[in-house]
């Protein structure tokens, strides 16, 4: 297993277009989690998925933001007529469902999103 | 007022020093505590993981969690320039596992 990845590394895009990101999780985590990270600040909690089912989400997230995780494998977060305080990193990241190890995230590299 | 407060650095040692890093908190709920580490540009990566009151050693670094003063801390001995890096700490409730809420890191420089 390589971990967790996201796609696109890093994505530019004009005030107002739509974007999507990819996370592939370890094969063997059941949770799934989103989170955001602008510069010198840490990551911020959006939203987690326990297999397919979307467990919470932060009212950071607005009406533009939705996150899908289909078969509970992959997920995507698109956000919809992106604005400029949308720009920042979208972590991805998996851990096992139970147990204390719950508690334990792996990161993915991030999703640095630029709005012009 | 955040519910995770970590000294803001930033932090500029040379090699071979102690380095201590810290954090308060407000929510008495929180059980979990980890650091990570993060490089400029990558995700974070889990350090240290402590549950609950107490010390971990793992090499050169060592976690303490003192619940009672709801203060976490993250020591590094013999620092070397490869610990150069943004270090994070993260906590969650029993409840919410896996929902960490995180300070907003300490950059660590170690000078050769």
């Amino acid at each position: 297993d390589t971990g967790v990845s996201q796609d696109p590394r890093h994505k530019i895009t004009k005030r107002g277009q739509n974007v999507t990101f990819r996370c592939d999780p370890i094969s063997e985590h059941n949770r799934l989690y989103w989170y955001r990270q602008t510069l010198g600040q840490g990551p911020e909690f959006l939203t987690y998925f326990q297999n397919e089912a979307q467990l919470e989400k932060s009212r950071l997230l607005s009406d533009r933001f939705s996150a899908e995780r289909p078969k509970g494998s992959f997920s995507t977060l698109e956000i919809q007529r992106t604005e400029q305080g949308d720009s920042a990193m979208y972590l991805c990241a998996s851990s096992p469902g139970f147990g204390s190890g719950a508690n334990v995230l792996t990161f993915g590299a991030g999703s640095r999103l630029t709005v012009l | 007022q955040k519910e995770v407060e970590q000294d803001p650095g930033p932090l500029s040692v040379p090699e071979g020093a102690i380095v201590s890093l810290n954090c308060t908190y407000s929510n008495s709920a929180f059980q979990y505590f980890m650091w990570y580490r993060q490089y400029s540009r990558k995700g974070p990566e889990l350090l240290m993981y402590t549950y609950s009151s107490g010390n971990k050693e793992d090499g050169r670094f060592t976690a303490q969690v003192d619940k009672s003063s709801k203060y976490i801390s993250l020591f590094i001995r013999d620092s070397q320039p490869s610990d150069s890096a943004t270090y994070l700490c993260a906590m969650s409730a029993i409840t919410n596992a896996g929902k960490s809420t995180f300070g907003d890191g300490t950059t660590l420089t170690v000078k050769p």
